[in-house]
């Protein structure tokens, strides 16, 4: 079956560490992005990747860090940087330009 | 800035009565949007879309309105059930293929 699939779907970190969450596609898309849900909140982008070896910083990408060395992994790594890392974070990834993202399960970040 | 905005945070229907979802756009430059359906603790999944050349797409229950003049599109669920309480976002693109995503609003259809 073709899908996204992020892990864990639970992790907890102490402040100050890094933290990768991973996300893997079968679906053969060729755009992958990695949001930010908060309670009460939309989802806010935080990177985008076109194509392989290529990404771009979203709305909120200050103290995350992405790679696309491969076409269907987008890693995001959630450094000491990041303020309030606590929240629940989305991948998803498209075909093309006019199409509908299709969504990983989560991951839901707890920091303490 | 706030570019996709679904200023209703909740709303409460009847079952078998119909649900009304709406979203105001800023960005004249959106031309497809998209509505997405979320339970809680689990990822988005895609309900309908609409394309900036259309004014409405039907797709079972589900009617999507878009009023470009007016920069606001509307979800219509008719008839609303159970199974359709969540939580609805609206999402739109433009150029550069970057999701704007709205709120959210929490639908709750009681019996």
């Amino acid at each position: 079956d073709g899908g996204i699939t992020q892990s864990p779907k639970y992790l907890f970190r102490k402040e100050g560490q890094n933290v990768t969450l991973s996300c893997e596609q079968n679906l053969n898309h060729d755009a992958m992005y990695w949001y930010r849900q908060d309670p009460g909140q939309g989802l806010r982008l935080i990177y985008y990747s076109q194509i392989v070896n290529d990404f771009q910083k979203g709305d909120i990408a200050e103290g995350y860090s992405v790679s696309r060395e491969k076409k269907e992994s987008f890693p995001l790594t959630v450094t000491s940087a990041q303020k309030n890392p606590t929240a629940f974070y989305l991948c998803a990834s498209s075909m093309g330009r006019i199409t509908e993202a299709f969504f990983g399960q989560g991951t839901r970040l707890t920091v303490v | 800035d706030q570019q996709v905005k679904q200023n209703s945070p909740s709303l409460s229907v009847q079952e078998g009565r119909i649900s009304i979802l709406n979203c105001d756009y800023t960005n004249s430059m959106f031309d497809y949007f998209l509505w997405y359906k979320k339970y809680p603790a689990e990822g988005p999944t895609f309900l309908i879309s609409i394309s900036s050349i259309k004014d409405k797409n039907e797709d079972g229950r589900f009617t999507v309105f878009l009023n470009k003049s007016a920069k606001h599109l509307s979800l219509h669920i008719v008839p609303s059930q159970p199974g359709d309480s969540a939580v609805y976002f609206c999402a739109a693109i433009a150029g550069a293929q970057k999701l704007v995503f709205g709120q959210g609003t929490r639908l709750t259809i009681n019996p």
